[in-house]
């Protein structure tokens, strides 16, 4: 069975603080797809990234970065800087890699608040 | 507007009655998913077309529940004779098959409200 676990269910900080989102997942696939979305409060989810499990280079997008530890199977995001705007509920999700189809695998989100 | 479009963005309705949920995907996309996601909580995968061919069903989706996309472009999801455990937001997704930058794109949602 898959499994997504992001233990923090709320943080809070102040603008332009760094915050790192925790992700640790369980499968037993080889191979699979990580990703992280944003829900902002609109509900649309938003398509971060995805990364493949073969792929543990850790990504920069701005004042995005994720760190993939497949050793400790994590998968670790980290806004810099952060903003108001980054304010929203972020989820971890896992997809094992059949004919491509995406069957994400959610953990419970977190919930970040960034305060002025 | 381009992106996934849902509707409604709300429904409310009395347990026992039959709801159904429509989802317009984005244009040329072949696949398309339904996940249901309950307050605090991700979503969960319910359901996806490849077309018009519905390839798998989540055991979350009891006898009640019925999608279609007979034409393989818009999709339907009904819920028969609602449950209060069946109140959620309902999320539809639509991707492109293939590449190796294949992703879903998610509607608003429509929540659902059993009373």
């Amino acid at each position: 069975a898959q499994k997504v676990t992001q233990a923090q269910t709320e943080i809070s900080v102040v603008e332009k603080e760094d915050v790192t989102l925790d992700c640790v997942y369980e499968t037993r696939d080889t191979t699979y797809y990580l990703f992280w979305y944003k829900q902002p409060p609109s509900g649309e989810l938003v398509f971060l990234i995805r990364r493949n499990s073969f792929d543990e280079q850790n990504e920069i997008s701005g004042r995005y970065s994720w760190n993939f530890q497949k050793s400790t199977s994590s998968f670790n995001f980290t806004i810099t800087a952060s903003q108001v705007v980054d304010s929203a509920v972020y989820f971890c999700a896992l997809s094992p890699i059949i004919q491509g189809a995406q069957k994400l695998v959610f953990g419970q989100g977190t919930r970040l608040t960034i305060n002025p | 507007d381009t992106g996934v479009s849902q509707d409604p963005r709300h429904k409310i309705t009395k347990r026992g009655q039959n709801v159904t949920f429509r989802c317009d995907p984005i244009s040329e996309h072949n696949r398309l998913y339904w996940y249901r996601q309950t307050l605090g909580q991700g979503p969960e995968f319910l359901t996806y077309f490849q077309n018009e061919a519905q390839l798998e069903k989540s055991r979350l989706l009891s006898d009640r529940f019925s999608a279609e996309r007979p034409k393989g472009s818009f999709s339907t999801l009904e819920i028969q004779r609602t449950e209060q455990g069946d109140s959620a937001m309902y999320l539809c997704a639509s991707s492109v098959l293939g590449g190796s930058n294949e992703k879903l794109f998610f509607g608003s949602g429509t929540q659902l409200s059993v009373l």
